[in-house]
């Protein structure tokens, strides 16, 4: 059970794109497509802005997408905006259990 | 709209109990997996339990396997997290969550409740 990894920090100008990764295992993102990114501002709860590796919920924008490849998921934020200014965490099922990355912060340049 | 209210955190001594609340409104809460996961301070989400929509699977990290149970009223639409053996890394916001479908992602998420363990 232990943490995906994601970078610690990612940077995009405003207006363009910025990929965060998520590496795990074949336990957990190489072995479902059961990947979720999340965005969270300070003091806030998360929100959810990726399900099933691809899917958006309702309101979430166009702007936000994912993918995966094996053992490691994406999360790309493009038209980048000041509001994205925050921190993103992936997720993946584990087969019975739950595991979360190590939290990415995102800056806008 | 889907509302979740945490409740039951505060301080603790270590080796002490809490038992956290959620209630749970604005949905048809028997037909959905409750999550808890939690936020230490000044560090990542981490996952805590799950307990299936009839409350007849419960499943933890391991760091609290043995010292928290899950479980749920679906006549109350509230899911509890009731805590012993608390220690200092126990300290965090804890949030419950609802599922979107098995498996997948927490489409929605309470304002979460403090836990403090410390002496």
């Amino acid at each position: 059970q232990s943490a995906l990894t994601q970078p610690p920090s990612a940077s995009g100008s405003l207006g363009q794109s910025v990929t965060i990764s998520c590496t795990g295992t074949s336990s957990d993102v190489g072995g479902y497509n059961y990947v979720s990114w999340y965005q969270q501002h300070p003091g806030k709860a998360p929100k959810l802005i990726i399900y099933d590796v691809t899917k958006r919920p309702s309101g979430v924008p166009d702007r936000f997408s994912g993918s995966k490849s094996g053992n490691t998921a994406s999360l790309t934020v493009s038209g980048l905006q000041a509001e994205d200014e925050t921190d993103y965490y992936c997720s993946s099922y584990a087969g019975r259990t739950y595991v979360f990355g190590t939290a990415t912060k995102v800056t806008v340049l | 709209q889907v509302q979740l209210v945490e409740s039951g955190g505060g301080v603790v001594q270590p080796g002490g109990s809490l038992r956290l609340s959620c209630a749970a409104s604005g949905f048809t809460f028997s037909d959905y997996g409750m999550h808890w996961v939690r936020l230490p301070p000044g560090k990542g989400l981490e996952w805590v339990a799950v307990v299936s929509p009839l409350g007849t699977s419960q499943v933890y990290v391991d760091s609290v396997k043995g010292r928290f149970t899950i479980s749920r009223d679906n006549s109350k639409n509230t899911v509890y997290l009731q805590m012993t053996s608390l220690r200092p890394e126990d300290t965090a916001l804890y949030y419950c969550a609802k599922e979107v479908g098995d498996f997948t992602g927490l489409n929605d998420w309470g304002q979460g409740t403090m836990v403090i363990v410390s002496s």
